[in-house]
């Protein structure tokens, strides 16, 4: 059974676009939702996390979390070229504990 | 702004042999992470170390795999002797007991 399901796309998008990425989870004991943005063969690199159901928001950035229906989202507001990377989702259950990934969504933003 | 600092960027190493992937972490952390990621795959979790032992680990880290923290800085992952599926890039990662964890550049392994 995979832990956390991701789209891996690619997703392609002009800019200026919003952005929808999405991952499921089927681990009821997930109380930790990161993203994570990827350039290529580069370490993962923190955009934002939450704790529990809700929503956050960091600039042109906003995480959803809805633990009821085991879905998480990242928007990405007024996307530009610069966002083209991979972004990936995590999770865990408990602080200090392992994070588990999704596989990797591949955007393209297009000026 | 800290960072998680990884040496070497690219091991290539023969099959059989032992590599010692290196990472300092960012000095106020607590709770040390490695992971690895296969090309086109998951990044995956090996171990997690803190309060100088293995608080966790995935059931790729076997016994060929070991991790040390021998100087308060520096942490390290050996693989004893390299197999050509052990090729991936590895990451170091850390945090301060938040989720809020912050991921090294990463070490490409290559076994030939």
């Amino acid at each position: 059974q995979k832990e956390v399901e991701q789209d891996p796309g690619p997703l392609s998008v002009p800019e200026g676009a919003i952005v929808s990425l999405n991952c499921t989870y089927s681990n009821s004991a997930f109380q930790y939702f990161m993203w994570y943005r990827q350039y290529s063969r580069k370490g993962p690199e923190l955009l934002m996390y939450t704790y529990s159901s809700g929503n956050k928001e960091d600039g042109r950035f906003t995480a959803q979390v809805d633990k009821s229906s085991k879905y998480i989202s990242l928007f990405i507001r007024d996307s530009q070229p610069s966002d083209s990377a991979t972004y990936l989702c995590a999770m865990s259950a408990i602080e200090g504990n392992q994070f588990y990934f999704g596989t990797g969504t591949s955007l393209t933003v297009i000026p | 702004e800290p960072e998680v600092t990884q040496t070497p960027s690219h091991q290539v190493t023969q099959m059989g042999q032992e590599v010692i992937l290196r990472c300092v972490p960012i000095s106020n952390h607590l709770y040390f992470y490695w992971y690895r990621q296969i090309l086109g795959q998951k990044v995956e979790f090996l171990v997690s170390f803190y309060n100088n032992e293995i608080s966790e680990k995935s059931e790729i880290f076997d016994d060929q795999f070991s991790v040390e923290r021998p100087d308060g800085s520096n942490f390290t992952l050996k693989i004893r002797s390299t197999k050509l599926e052990d090729s991936a890039m590895y990451f170091c990662a850390g945090d301060s007991g938040t989720p809020e964890a912050f991921f090294g550049q990463g070490t490409r392994l290559t076994v030939v």
